[in-house]
């Protein structure tokens, strides 16, 4: 299977900075996401990482608010930008396709952010 | 209607119980679901797939109605280890878009 590593693994920073987010993903993978799970909640898309070109990102998120960049095949970085307490949340990497698993979806271990 | 509801719980069942989720989802041309688990402060992984009527791994067991439009999830002879959050996942057709329920979670004691 996919191993999928992300940095940092935690950060807490002050409100109005911004954090940038990388995955990295051993392998080439199709396609790249970014999610969020707010505390006790389950996990919500933010965009699917677009190699080469602007993220596709889902309702209620923005590129102004959540830049993405996906250079090649195997990394993605997700920036979390003028923070809030409320963008406090485990930011998840996840990885589908490609040579080490076709049919099945793939999570990093996550990037706890709290915002002070 | 959600696109995809569990019971959050939590359910509290004693070693070796028998214990059952249920998954409803609203798109009726879902064709594939997915059973993760999530344990605390990890990252979600691939628990089981239902491609047909159901799938059996093990302990555990999932099943698909497709006429109700639910799945379940039914864990024999629970282990402590089982304890974690259990995710129902609805994939897009093609499979590479995933959207997740709210999750159940389970705690077996001794």
């Amino acid at each position: 299977s996919a191993v999928i590593s992300q940095k940092p693994s935690r950060d807490i920073c002050q409100r109005g900075t911004s954090l940038t987010i990388q995955c990295q993903v051993d392998s080439q993978v199709t396609m790249m996401f970014w999610y969020r799970q707010q505390p006790g909640q389950s996990l919500t898309l933010i965009a699917t990482a677009n190699q080469g070109s602007e993220a596709t990102y889902e309702s209620g998120f923005v590129i102004d608010k959540f830049p993405i960049s996906r250079p090649n095949l195997t990394f993605s970085t997700l920036t979390v930008s003028n923070m809030s307490p409320e963008d406090s949340s485990i930011y998840l990497c996840s990885a589908w396709g490609g040579a080490k698993g076709e049919n099945e979806q793939f999570f990093g271990p996550g990037t706890r952010l709290t915002v002070l | 209607r959600k696109e995809v509801e569990q019971d959050p719980g939590p359910f509290n069942v004693p070693e070796g119980a028998t214990v059952a989720f249920n998954c409803t989802y609203s798109n009726s041309a879902s064709q594939s679901f997915f059973w993760y688990r999530q344990d605390c402060r990890k990252e979600p992984k691939l628990l089981m797939s239902v491609y047909s009527s159901g799938n059996e791994d093990g302990r555990f067991t999932a099943q698909l109605n497709r006429a109700s439009q639910y799945i379940s999830l039914l864990i024999r002879d629970s282990k402590l280890s089982d304890s974690a959050t259990y995710l129902c996942v609805v994939p897009n057709n093609a499979g590479n878009m995933l959207t997740f329920g709210g999750g159940t979670r389970l705690m077996v004691k001794p």
